[in-house]
């Protein structure tokens, strides 16, 4: 089975704090995504990465940062976070081409304070 | 710009009955659609992926329909139990690089006993 792993499923940070959400994947997918999930606005996309050291803005990269160092991790990271940010964050993972399925980790509930 | 919209929002039904839940999309240039079940809480777990040329695809009690002429898909549950409640999300990939997925703001299904 496919996992995708986020590190936290509950997170509590102040205003300012620089977090770092953490995502792993263990069937060597190339491309990995970062979405935040509001109610009534659906999955957002952040970032996405197709390759190690690559990536690409989504919907709404402003205010966050993203680090593809190896090929099984991809990090989310919020430089310095709002209220504004307090939201669940989900990771996908699926490998090249378009008739897969994407795989996505449990989701960390972020509140910032 | 790529939407996906699903209808209706919410839905109560009661456990036994059957319902149906609708997708409409204008994702181009169309890879795939999937539906999701998200329980609360919890990441998307996958349901269908059905491509361009089928037009129907079964998942047990789920049954999973494509008009790719109309662009519209629907996800029919058959006699529901309450463990199907829950938010279920259409989602539809594009032959981008990185095969970008859009996300429909999801249904979320009650099955009330």
């Amino acid at each position: 089975d496919v996992k995708v792993t986020q590190s936290s499923r509950y997170l509590v940070k102040r205003t300012g704090e620089k977090v770092f959400l953490e995502c792993v994947q263990d069937m060597d997918h190339e491309n990995m995504f970062w979405y935040r999930q509001d109610p009534g606005l659906g999955l957002r996309l952040i970032y996405f990465s197709y390759d190690v050291k690559m990536k690409e803005k989504g919907d709404i990269p402003e205010g966050y940062s993203v680090s593809r160092e190896k090929k099984e991790r991809f990090s989310l990271i919020l430089e310095s976070a709002s209220t504004n940010q307090t939201s669940m964050y989900l990771c996908a993972s699926h490998p090249p081409g378009g008739f897969t399925e994407a795989f996505f980790g449990q989701g960390t509930r972020l509140t910032v304070v | 710009k790529n939407q996906v919209e699903q209808s209706p929002q919410s839905l109560i039904i009661l456990e036994g009955k059957n319902c149906t839940l609708q997708c409409n999309y204008t994702v181009s240039p169309f890879s795939n659609l999937r539906w999701y079940k998200q329980d609360t809480g919890r990441g998307p777990v996958s349901l269908t992926i059905m491509t361009f040329s089928e037009n129907t695809k079964s998942n047990g009690r789920y049954t999973a329909t494509l008009d790719a002429d109309t662009k519209q898909s629907s996800l029919h549950i058959t006699a529901s139990q309450l463990s199907d409640s829950a938010s279920y999300i259409c989602v539809v990939s594009a032959f981008v690089a990185g095969n970008m997925l859009t996300f429909g703001g999801g249904t979320r299904l009650m099955v009330k006993p």
